[in-house]
C-alpha cells in the first residue's frame, strides 16, 4: 500500500539552527501539506502546497518557515532559525483527489534545545 | 479558538460493546468532516468521512452521524475491539471548491477497549 514517508524520525537541534524535514508523498498525489502537533495539544495545520506553490498557510507559518518541492518526489519543510516553541511532531500529508482524505506520514519529532 | 471540540479526552468500553465518540464544531463554513485514528508514534490514519449533504455514512464497523443543525457529529464503532484502542481525532474542512483540504482537528479522544 502506498504511503507517505518522512525523515528524520527524530531530530534534536540547538535553538537558532536551521532544520529541514523531508517527506516523500504518495507518488500520484498532487496536494501536499504540513501539520504539527505540540506535545499534548491538537494537530495544527501549517501549510498546503499545490502546483509548486503555497495554496494556504496558517498564522504559525511565519517567515521562519518555508516549503519546497525540489524534485519530483520530495517535499521539504525548512525552519530557518529554530525556537524552543518549534519543538513538536511534524506531520507531512498528501492527497490526490477531492475527497479530503489526507494520507499522513509517521511524523518527524523535532526537539529544540 | 476551538472550532472543533472533542469534550471527552478519554473513553473506556468493553470489547464487543459500542463506542461512541462525539465532536462539536462552531464554524458554519465547515462542509466536510473526517475521523482519524492515531496510534502512538504513528501519523493519523483516515477512518471515515461525511459530507454535509448527508447525515450518516457507514463503513463496516464504523458509522459517522452528522447533525448539522446541532453542529455535532459522532463516530460509532460496533462491535468495539481491543485493536481499536487509539486516539481518535475529529477533523473538519470548509468546502473550498477545490482539493485543498485545510483540516481543523479536535484535541482527540483516547479510546480504550478492554478485553
Amino acid at each position: 500500500e502506498p504511503e507517505v514517508t518522512q525523515t528524520p524520525s527524530h531530530q534534536v537541534t540547538q535553538m537558532g539552527q536551521e532544520v529541514i524535514l523531508r517527506c516523500v508523498p504518495i507518488s500520484n498525489h498532487l496536494y501536499f501539506y504540513w501539520y504539527r502537533q505540540i506535545l499534548g495539544q491538537k494537530v495544527e495545520f501549517l501549510v498546503s502546497f499545490y502546483n509548486n506553490e503555497i495554496s494556504e498557510k496558517s498564522e504559525i507559518f511565519d517567515d521562519q518557515f518555508s516549503v519546497e518541492r525540489p524534485d519530483g518526489s520530495n517535499f521539504t519543510l525548512k525552519i530557518r532559525s529554530t525556537k524552543l516553541e518549534d519543538s513538536a511532531m511534524y506531520f507531512c500529508a498528501s492527497s490526490g483527489d477531492t475527497t479530503g482524505e489526507l494520507f499522513f506520514g509517521e511524523g518527524s519529532r523535532l526537539t529544540v534545545l | 479558538d476551538q472550532q472543533v471540540k472533542q469534550n471527552s479526552p478519554s473513553l473506556s468500553v468493553q470489547e464487543g460493546r459500542i463506542s461512541i465518540l462525539n465532536c462539536d464544531y462552531t464554524n458554519s463554513m465547515f462542509d466536510y468532516f473526517l475521523w482519524y485514528k492515531k496510534y502512538p508514534a504513528e501519523g493519523p490514519t483516515f477512518l471515515i468521512s461525511i459530507s454535509s449533504i448527508k447525515d450518516k455514512n457507514e463503513d463496516g464497523r464504523f458509522t459517522v452521524f452528522l447533525n448539522k443543525s446541532a453542529k455535532h457529529l459522532s463516530l460509532h464503532i460496533v462491535p468495539s475491539q481491543p485493536g481499536d484502542s487509539a486516539v481518535y481525532f475529529c477533523a473538519a474542512s470548509p468546502n473550498s471548491g477545490g482539493s485543498n483540504y485545510k483540516l481543523t482537528f479536535g484535541k482527540g479522544t483516547l479510546l480504550t477497549v478492554n478485553p
